[in-house]
């Protein structure tokens, strides 16, 4: 069974610290997603990184895809309140798609003023 | 455009009783999964349809769920009979074909406690 572990659990910061979410697996996969999901609603898809070594950014945050497609970490800096939420990875194994996801344990990220 | 809407959001059954979930993907869509989170765990994967076809169920935890998804546009997973282990909250989502890395977009998620 693959898995992927996320590191820390929960994470409880102040508005303008930076932090970073950690996502390690055994196995490797063909794509990484990072999700964050709300209370009450669905994950949303914040980024898909496919090549080792991989780094996207998206304003504030960071993402990077491992050399060997094994592990990932996302890296917010000045977090917001408005960051708060569940974050999720996702790895998809079936080269050139993500349809068959196997999610992270899941990193609860609270910001306060 | 609508997202992927699920129905009903919330479902409290009894043990032994049976529940239909539905779910109606973004017009369009050929690709639609079902996952679910049990309690404490993380989200898994149940099945993969493409447009009426089940391209994946390798998920499904057992003979006592059915998904089916006629006419290729909303789908249905169906629990019959519901044990206790079935709560959890099971998510829908749908995406394009595009040849590609997929974007999912999911539905809201219905959550379902069998007392």
């Amino acid at each position: 069974t693959q898995l992927l572990e996320q590191s820390p659990q929960f994470l409880s910061i102040q508005e303008g610290e930076n932090l970073t979410v950690y996502c390690n697996s055994s196995s490797v996969f063909s794509s990484l997603q990072w999700y964050r999901q709300e209370p009450g609603e669905g994950p949303v898809l914040l980024v898909t990184v496919v090549t080792g070594g991989e780094v996207k950014k998206l304003k504030r945050l960071t993402f990077q895809f491992g050399d060997a497609r094994k592990d990932s970490s996302l890296h917010i800096t000045a977090a917001q309140t408005g960051d708060t939420g569940l974050y999720l990875c996702a790895g998809g194994k079936e080269t050139g798609t993500a349809s068959k996801l196997t999610f992270g344990t899941g990193t609860r990220l609270q910001v306060t003023l | 455009e609508a997202g992927v809407t699920q129905f009903p959001s919330h479902s409290v059954i009894e043990k032994g009783q049976t529940v239909t979930l539905r779910c109606d993907p973004i017009s369009g869509h050929d690709n639609l999964y079902w996952y679910r989170r049990v309690m404490g765990k993380e989200i898994k994967f149940l099945l993969h349809f493409v447009k009426e076809s089940k391209q994946d169920e390798s998920g499904m935890p057992n003979n006592r769920f059915l998904a089916e998804r006629t006419g290729g546009t909303y789908s249905t997973l169906k629990v019959q009979p519901a044990e206790l282990e079935d709560s959890g909250v099971y998510f829908c989502a749908s995406s394009q074909d595009l040849g590609g890395m997929q974007k999912l977009f999911f539905g809201s998620g219905t959550q379902l406690s069998v007392l």
